[in-house]
């Protein structure tokens, strides 16, 4: 059973960098057709997908974000990574990591981490 | 971009009734829609894939349907546990990723 558990920072100043740290556990990130994602939600708010790293390495972004966002992986841990930077009080929400599978065709999100809230402020 | 649209946004209904919910995309997406449930304070849970196909362990009285751009999600009867907000979310190829609707919340009448 793949588990994803995210980890990082709880609060963030404004103008800085977020960064969190998603470790997989159950199964090798290497291993396999899958997108590991990250994917946000303000509180009270919907789902905004973030962006997402390929087994290969590969990147894609929201283009709303893409300016601000890297996505990174760290094979020998197991751990995939986000980075935003330059963030403001819109950038708090609860994030999630997950995988993406059905890379192919039918993708979709069938693990998510439980969440970490991150909260921007002075 | 393909953008999705859930409607109702708020389906207020009795245990043991019928939930009907929609998503409609603004292109077609063929079959590559998914559902998701969300609890307070939960992760979003896979329901269903490729339009109609349940996710592991999801019970039978979840079921998908559609293609192109309009698909139902269809509650054949409520249990107390199926009060939850719903997703739909489609995978797009340009620009790539994945988008999803703004959900629909099933509440108790």
């Amino acid at each position: 059973q793949v588990q994803l558990q995210e980890s990082g920072p709880g609060l963030v100043k404004p103008s800085q960098t977020l960064s969190l740290t998603c470790t997989v556990s159950g199964g090798s990130i290497s291993s396999g057709s899958y997108y590991w994602s990250w994917i946000r939600q303000p509180a009270g708010k919907g789902l905004e997908w973030i962006g997402r790293i390929y087994t290969s390495g590969s990147t894609n972004y929201n283009p709303s974000l893409k300016s601000r966002v890297t996505i990174s992986v760290d094979t020998s841990k197991n751990q995939f990574s986000l980075k935003l930077s330059s963030v403001t009080a819109a950038d708090t929400a609860v994030y999630y990591c997950a995988r993406e599978t059905n890379v192919d065709t039918a993708t979709s999100i069938d693990y998510w981490g439980q969440g970490t809230l991150v909260t921007v402020s002075s | 971009e393909i953008v999705l649209t859930q409607s109702p946004a708020t389906l207020s209904l009795s245990p043991g009734e019928r939930a009907t919910l929609s998503c409609r995309a603004s292109q077609s997406v063929s079959s590559y829609l998914a559902w998701y449930q969300q609890k307070p304070g939960q992760a979003p849970r896979l329901l269903i894939y490729d339009a109609s196909n349940r996710a592991t362990g999801i019970p039978a009285r979840f079921s998908g349907s559609g293609s192109g751009t309009d698909f139902t999600l269809t509650i054949s009867s409520l249990e107390p546990e199926d009060f939850a907000v719903y997703y739909c979310q489609q995978r797009s190829n340009w620009p790539p990723g994945i988008t999803f609707g703004p959900g629909t919340k099933v509440d108790i009448k």
